[in-house]
This record gives structure tokens, sequence and C-alpha cells, in this order.
């Protein structure tokens, strides 16, 4: 069955980076690709970027340009994001999701979630 | 960029009847060349991540009851639940995926 299992809990001082995992299971890795979503604490969904895992090519939000980045590891089946330049607004819950083959889709699996949280 | 606003808000429907949300897009969603409608509808409950019930608009995501059923085109769009069930309260989310994607900011479905 599909899995997608994401790292622990971070807290971060502004100004620090973080790196989420997101580990896939279940099907072959390389046909579809990963949408980034992030949730502030008591708000709704917000998309942040997608990543093919067959390329790597990426299309980030505008909001986000600046600061994330996402990877993926074929031989690890693992997506990441990073974003850097934190700040107090980026304390969120941040999910990897599998998304399609293309950078326009829409997100079947989910992993459980990452908390991070930025705070001097 | 397309903006997506759900209506309402928030809901309260007894168990058994039907509930009824709204999602209205700000450009059209419906790519011309395949006929597609490039929208999607979750469901989310405390604590856990969003769960995928609609895409395409209206094409129900495997395992999902068949109470639930999405319909529209273009730029308004509807998701139905037919007889409402205790568990399915949840907040709902649509999502459209036409260009960068963007959520609705969601609609809170209780048990009145």
């Amino acid at each position: 069955q599909v899995q997608l299992v994401q790292s622990g809990a971070e807290v971060k001082k502004p100004g620090a980076s973080v790196k989420v995992s997101c580990k896939a299971s279940g099907y072959t890795f390389s046909t579809y690709g990963f949408n980034w979503v992030r949730q502030a604490p008591g708000q709704g969904l917000e998309w942040m970027g997608w990543i093919s895992a067959n390329n790597g090519y990426t299309n980030y939000a505008q909001k986000f340009q600046d600061r994330v980045t996402m990877t993926t590891d074929t031989s690890t089946s693992t997506a990441y994001m990073e974003l850097r330049n934190l700040r107090s607004a980026d304390t969120a819950i941040y999910y990897c999701a599998r998304g399609g083959g293309h950078e326009f889709s829409h997100s079947d699996y989910w992993g459980q979630g990452t908390l991070v949280t930025v705070s001097s | 960029d397309t903006v997506m606003t759900q209506s309402p808000d928030s809901l309260a429907v007894s168990l058994g009847e039907r509930a009824t949300i709204n999602c209205k897009s700000s450009q059209s969603v419906l790519y011309r060349s395949n006929n597609k409608n490039y929208l999607a509808w979750y469901q989310q409950k405390p604590g856990q991540p969003p769960k995928l019930l609609i895409y395409w608009a209206s094409t129900r995501e495997s395992g999902v009851p068949d109470r639930f059923s999405g319909s529209g085109s273009g730029t308004d769009f509807t998701l139905t639940i037919s007889s409402l069930q205790a568990e399915d309260v949840a907040v709902y989310y649509c999502q459209q995926y036409y260009s960068s994607p963007r959520f609705g900011q969601g609609t809170k479905l209780e048990i009145k």
C-alpha cells in the first residue's frame, strides 16, 4: 500500500533553515511527483510547490520562489523540502502529498505532516 | 492566480440529511483540450492530513463512499453529501490545479 512517512517535528529560530523529508513506499517512485502543502495553526491549506520524481523538474508557488528548494532522491525514494530564512509566520504543519507526473495535479496520498515551529 | 471561494464557511446539517458545499473559481478551470475540470475536493478531520474525495470535479476517489459526489464545470462546483453520517464531520476544501494550485478557505461541516 502507498505510504508517505515524514520526518519529525522541528523547532527553529528565525533566520534558520529547515529540511523536511518524505519517504515513499508501495509504488514506483519515479512515476509520480510530490506536492508540498502547509497549514498554519487553525488555518487553511497552502500549496507551496511540486517536484517531479522522474526528472527533478520543479514548480514553486511565487510566494516561496526565493526561499524554497524541493528535491528528490530516487535511490531512497525520498522527497525533501527545504525552507530558508524562516520567520514566525512559517510556523505550520508541512505535508508532502503524492501528485501526478505533471505539475498540475491533485494529491491522492498524503504524509502525516511535520510540525515546524519557528520561535526565538 | 485563480482564487477559490467556498460557501458557506460553516454548515450544520442533521444526520441523514443532504449537505451541499459550493466552490467558485475566479477563472475557468476547464481545460478544453481534454474537457477536464482541474478541480478536487478534500476532507480534513482534526489532527489528520487531508483526504482526497473527488478529482476532475466529479470522479470519486477509490474507497470513498458513494454518498459523496461532485458536480459543476468551468467556474462553479458543488460537493454533495447525500445523507450525512456522523463520521462526515470535518472541514472540506476545494482545490483548483489548472494553474498554480490554490485551495478554497474551507467549509466546516457539523451535525445539527
